[in-house]
């Protein structure tokens, strides 16, 4: 089992500029996460998918963020415009089960996100 | 106040010493989740439990559901457990069983 897999694992880029996080759930997983941890607010959830299905976008901050999930094996965060303030890690977690007290998450490694 | 509290959010013991870390909560929940973080930056779940008690290894996680409570044991530490420990729980049917809600923290350092 490959785990999560997300890519880059760092991203430097300017002010203004897109940017694509990519990640490969577990196969067979069917709920997959995306979080961001920053040291001021910890971890937080921005937005989840079940069976490839939006179910909660509640968490993005902003309209520049968007996500996708085309297919089973993969999702996208976009950032556009990046600023700053979205410097952080980024991390995408998957799950057997979309009830997150019957399955643990499997969590990628991160995309450590610089934004100047 | 935060619905998770974790304490303490900086522990530093020398090897072998016995760890616990504490996390409080304040709200319903279907499940606690304590996660591991290493310097590397990577998570890894070690546990997710609703009431009792679960072992692995040297390490413990207990939960009482009416104290709103759960702890984390490490016996015989090791520098190698050095990481960040967080506490998460998802809530009731309720409040969406899908989010988790994290704590912030304990940064646990084991010195040779």
């Amino acid at each position: 089992d490959a785990g999560v897999i997300q890519s880059p694992r760092h991203e430097v880029t300017e002010m203004g500029q897109e940017v694509t996080l990519r990640c490969k759930p577990i196969s067979g997983h069917n709920s997959l996460f995306w979080y961001r941890q920053t040291m001021m607010r910890g971890l937080e959830l921005l937005i989840y998918f079940n069976n490839n299905v939006p179910i909660d976008d509640s968490g993005m901050p902003e309209d520049r963020f968007s996500a996708k999930m085309p297919n089973a094996s993969f999702s996208t965060l976009k950032i556009q415009p990046s600023e700053p303030r979205d410097s952080a890690v980024y991390f995408c977690a998957s799950s057997r089960a979309r009830w997150i007290g019957n399955s643990p998450l499997h969590f990628g490694n991160g995309t450590r996100l610089t934004v100047t | 106040k935060n619905e998770v509290e974790q304490s303490p959010q900086n522990l530093t013991a020398q090897e072998g010493e016995f760890i616990t870390i504490n996390c409080s909560y304040s709200v319903g929940i279907s499940a606690l989740h304590w996660l591991q973080q290493h310097p590397g930056g990577g998570i890894v779940s070690l546990f997710m439990l609703s009431s009792g008690k679960k072992k692995h290894g040297r390490l413990i996680a207990t939960i009482n559901i009416q104290e709103k409570h759960s702890s984390l044991h490490i016996t015989a530490s090791h520098p190698r457990d050095s990481a960040v420990y967080i506490c998460a729980v998802s809530k009731g049917a309720n409040f969406g069983n899908e989010k988790l809600t994290f704590g912030t923290g304990t940064r646990l350092t084991i010195i040779p």
